[in-house]
């Protein structure tokens, strides 16, 4: 079975900084990792994901993850935040091979404060 | 191309009154997704299908019931709503490519749902 674990409940962040959300996982098998974002009163939508390859995996506006299997994490990063990256942000695993769920971590809520 | 539609968008329930929540993907998905979502706790897993006419029970099923008739619709149902099941749902739905589903989903807009 796999589990989620998102560090940080909450993440603020001044307009123009650095960012990092950071998920730690575990497994007993390879796996699949991914990070959606949820914008207020809105569904889930994908920001990247991990299958296999390269380990630096980048995405949708700007952001990127590093998957480190040796730590078992899949941090994610921006170098440079905005207003409208104000989300919730949840990490995500599935097991690889076949058919499997994806199990969610609780969520970061990242605030970026002008 | 609408994507995973829910329908309705919001709702208020007495304790013990039912409700269908729909789910509707245009992508010709085989696999579809309840989830709903608490503060603090994520998504998690009501019930899923993994085609037409088939269903299977997720992380959370107890209370609700699902069907999948066509394979562009999946209902959840409550047959008597508790205001425990007070949550936002979503629904989602992915592809599969060749032999490996690796479960990337495409979720809807969600259902605010309040039992009193």
């Amino acid at each position: 079975a796999q589990s989620v674990t998102q560090l940080d409940s909450q993440v603020p962040v001044f307009e123009e900084a650095p960012v990092e959300l950071r998920c730690n996982y575990s497994s007993s098998v390879s796996v699949y990792l991914f990070w959606y974002v949820q914008y207020p009163n809105q569904g889930l939508q994908l920001l990247l994901k991990y299958l296999s390859g390269s380990t630096l995996v980048k995405g949708i506006n700007g952001f990127e993850a590093e998957f480190n299997k040796s730590q078992t994490s899949f941090h994610l990063r921006k170098p440079s935040v905005h207003i409208s990256d104000t989300a919730e942000y949840f990490c995500a695993v599935s097991g690889a091979g076949g058919y499997n769920k994806l199990i969610f971590g609780a969520g970061t809520r990242l605030a970026v404060h002008p | 191309n609408a994507g995973v539609t829910q329908t309705p968008k919001f709702r208020v329930l007495k304790t013990g009154q039912s409700m269908t929540l729909l789910c509707a993907q245009d992508m010709n998905h085989e696999y579809m997704y309840w989830y709903r979502q608490d503060p603090g706790m994520g998504l998690r897993l009501i019930h899923y299908s993994v085609g037409e006419g088939t269903t299977a029970k997720g992380e959370v099923p107890d209370g609700y019931n699902v069907s999948r008739l066509k394979k562009q619709n999946f209902l959840l149902g409550l047959e008597s709503a508790a205001p425990s099941q007070t949550s936002v749902y979503f629904c989602a739905s992915s592809y599969k490519r060749g032999a490996d589903l690796y479960n990337e989903q495409f979720f809807g807009p969600g259902t605010r749902l309040t039992v009193l």
